[in-house]
This record gives structure tokens, C-alpha cells and sequence, in this order.
């Protein structure tokens, strides 16, 4: 199976800041990898699949980019809102597998 | 608006059976892949069951495959996951999810039922 890896486990930001939470494959995935961002209480919800576009009602403020194996989710002003747990995912191979999460917290 | 509404989790003993369900409203249920996600208590996400929207194709992770069965009834807007042979490392919430497109990305999910596997 592909092993997506969030070397970050915690990421500390402020309101306003730029983030990039970074996501690796262990083999090429052509750009089939989706982020998700779980708040506390809720279930997850899509942001980015093909690792660029943005799902329905997401904020322009969450980038996508990446090719490869490195994928990174970017937030060009981080909101109050925006403080969560985010998972990338491969949609490669049909044995879908998750990053363990990267969870953005206020420093 | 989608709505996805699982049931049917509680406390299991390790080699017992149980059967999720999944509600779903809001749009064209028979005409989107469907699959099962779960969240351990460790906060890790594992994909578990996919079934096409016309239920001809199903996919299992070797974790699971032999003992999950997913299941759809269009007429009924329901979703469904057959869990046996039940282990402790099954501990997790369960979340039925929309796909993308075929087995790809999770557009929308549910919000989620409790399945403990516990002597």
C-alpha cells in the first residue's frame, strides 16, 4: 500500500500567518491526493482533491499544490477558524490510505 | 443539502457480528460510489469498504476483506456495512462517506457511529 506521511504532527501558527502543512508519498501518485480538515466534535470535510482543486464552498484561502510524491495544503491567512486537524490522502491506488493528520494549533 | 446519518454501532465482543447503517438525503444516492471510513481512537483514518452506485463492485482493504461486507439499497437511500469476526483493533468510529468519482476522494461525510470491541 502507499504510506502517506505528515512529518508534522502539530504545527503552531498564529491568526493571519501563512501555513504550509506538507504531505509524502512513497511512490508517485500524479497529483491524486485530497486534504481534509477535521475540527474537534465534527467529522472530516474535503478541501483539495487532485491535489489542487478546491471542493465545493472552500475558502480560496486553502491552496493545493504539489506533484509526485510532495504534496503540500497551504492557508495564506490563517483564521481562528482554520485551527484543526488536517489529512491528506492518496486517491491513487484503489487502496485509498490517509496521512496520520497534522494538527494546527495557536502558538 | 447531503445528509448522511449513521447507526447502528455499540459495545461488541471480540469474534461478535454487527450491521451500520446509512441514511442518506439530499441528492441522487443511487447515482454515487459509496464507501465506509473509520477513525481509530488514535485519530488515524482507514479507508474499510467501497461499493459502486449500482452495487456491482465492491473493494476491501486486506484488513477487512473476508469480514466487512458492504451493501446498498437504492429504493431505500441506505447504506450498509456487515461487520463479523469482530477484533479489538475494529475499535473506531465509523463514517459512511460520498466519493468523488469512483474510488477516489470522500466528497461528504456522515457523522459518524461508534463501534467498540471490547470482552
Amino acid at each position: 500500500d502507499i504510506v502517506m506521511t505528515q512529518s508534522h504532527k502539530f504545527m503552531s501558527t498564529s491568526v493571519g500567518d501563512r501555513v504550509s502543512i506538507t504531505c509524502k508519498a512513497s511512490q508517485d501518485v500524479s497529483t491524486a491526493v485530497a486534504w481534509y480538515q477535521q475540527k474537534p466534535g465534527q467529522s472530516p470535510k474535503l478541501l483539495i482533491y487532485w491535489a489542487s482543486t478546491r471542493h465545493t464552498g472552500v475558502p480560496d484561502r486553502f491552496t493545493g499544490s504539489g506533484s509526485g510524491t510532495d504534496y503540500t495544503l497551504t492557508i495564506s491567512s490563517v483564521q481562528a477558524e482554520d485551527l484543526a486537524l488536517y489529512y491528506c490522502q492518496q486517491h491513487y491506488s484503489t487502496a485509498l490510505t490517509f496521512g496520520a493528520g497534522t494538527k494546527l494549533e495557536l502558538k | 443539502e447531503v445528509q448522511l446519518v449513521e447507526s447502528g454501532g455499540g459495545l461488541v465482543k471480540p469474534g461478535g457480528s454487527l450491521k451500520l447503517s446509512c441514511a442518506a438525503s439530499g441528492f441522487a444516492f443511487s447515482s454515487y460510489d459509496m464507501s465506509w471510513v473509520r477513525q481509530t481512537p488514535e485519530k488515524r483514518l482507514e479507508w474499510v469498504a467501497y461499493i459502486s452506485s449500482g452495487g456491482g463492485s465492491t473493494y476491501y482493504p486486506d484488513t477487512v476483506k473476508g469480514r466487512f461486507t458492504i451493501s446498498r439499497d437504492n429504493a431505500k437511500n441506505t447504506l450498509y456495512l456487515q461487520m463479523s469476526s469482530l477484533k479489538s483493533e475494529d475499535t473506531a468510529m465509523y463514517y459512511c462517506a460520498s466519493q468523488g468519482a469512483m474510488i477516489t476522494w470522500f466528497a461528504y461525510w456522515g457523522q459518524g457511529t461508534l463501534v467498540t470491541v471490547s470482552a
